[in-house]
C-alpha cells in the first residue's frame, strides 16, 4: 500500500520570502501521480500543482513549483514570493495510474499548515 | 470554486436522526468520491463510484449510505450515527478514476 508523509505539521513564512514544504512517500509503483492541494479556511481543497512521475521535469504553476525526486521518493512544494493568501493547509497526495485495485484512491498526507506573516 | 457543491456546509444531528449530505457537479465528470476529514488524521476515502456504479467502499460502517441516482450527484445517508462520526466530509469528482479530483467545500459533521 502507498503512503504518503508530511514531516512538517507547521510552517512559517514572512510575505514575500520563499518557502518549502516537504513530502515523501512509499510505493512499489513506476507510474503514479503526485498533488499538491490547498484547503484554505474554507475548507475547499484546491489543486495547486500535479507531477506525473514518467516526467523528468518538475511541475511549476506561477509561483508554486516541485522538486521531484523519483528515486528519492520525495516531493517538495516551493512556494515563491509568498502572499497571506497563501496561508492554508497543505495536502501532498499520491495516485497510482495502475488499473484496477485500489488506483481510484488518492492518498494523502496528514497535511503541513502554512502560515503567512505580513 | 471548483464546480463541485455540497449542501449542507453544517450539520448538526442526533444520534437518532436521519439525515443526508448532498453533492452535485456539472464538470462532466464521471467518477465522484466521499472523503472523511477528521482532525490530525490524513483524509480517509469512504466511497467511489464510477459511471454511477459504487467501485470502493472502503470498510465504511453501515450507518452511513452512499447513493448515485446519476453521475452528477451523489448523497450519503447518515443514519444513528456516533459522535466519533464528527468530522468535515468532502466530496470530490473527477474525470476517470485515474484523474485530479475537485473537491467540494464540505459538510461540517457534529454528531451529538
Amino acid at each position: 500500500a502507498q503512503t504518503v508523509t508530511q514531516s512538517q505539521p507547521e510552517m512559517s513564512v514572512q510575505e514575500a520570502e520563499t518557502v518549502t514544504l516537504s513530502c515523501t512517500y512509499d510505493t512499489s509503483e513506476s507510474d503514479y501521480y503526485l498533488f499538491w492541494y490547498k484547503q484554505p479556511p474554507s475548507r475547499q481543497m484546491i489543486l495547486v500543482i500535479r507531477q506525473e512521475a514518467y516526467k523528468q521535469q518538475n511541475a511549476t504553476e506561477n509561483r508554486f513549483s516541485v522538486n521531484f525526486q523519483k528515486a528519492a521518493k520525495s516531493f517538495s512544494l516551493k512556494i515563491s514570493d509568498s502572499q497571506l493568501g497563501d496561508a492554508a493547509m497543505y495536502f501532498c497526495a499520491y495516485r497510482s495510474l495502475n488499473s484496477g485495485g485500489s488506483n481510484y484512491k488518492l492518498t494523502f498526507g496528514k497535511g503541513t499548515l502554512l502560515t503567512v506573516n505580513p | 470554486e471548483t464546480g463541485v457543491t455540497q449542501t449542507p456546509r453544517h450539520l448538526v444531528m442526533g444520534m437518532t436522526n436521519k439525515k443526508s449530505l448532498k453533492c452535485e457537479q456539472h464538470l462532466g465528470h464521471n467518477a465522484m468520491y466521499w472523503y472523511k476529514q477528521s482532525a490530525k488524521k490524513p483524509l480517509e476515502l469512504m466511497f467511489v463510484y464510477n459511471f454511477k456504479e459504487q467501485t470502493e467502499n472502503n470498510s465504511v460502517p453501515s450507518r452511513f449510505s452512499p447513493e448515485c441516482p446519476n453521475s452528477s450527484h451523489l448523497f450519503l445517508h447518515l443514519h444513528t450515527l456516533q459522535p466519533e462520526d464528527s468530522a468535515l466530509y468532502l466530496c470530490a469528482s473527477s474525470l476517470r478514476v485515474n484523474t485530479e479530483a475537485f473537491f467540494g467545500q464540505g459538510t461540517r459533521l457534529t454528531v451529538v
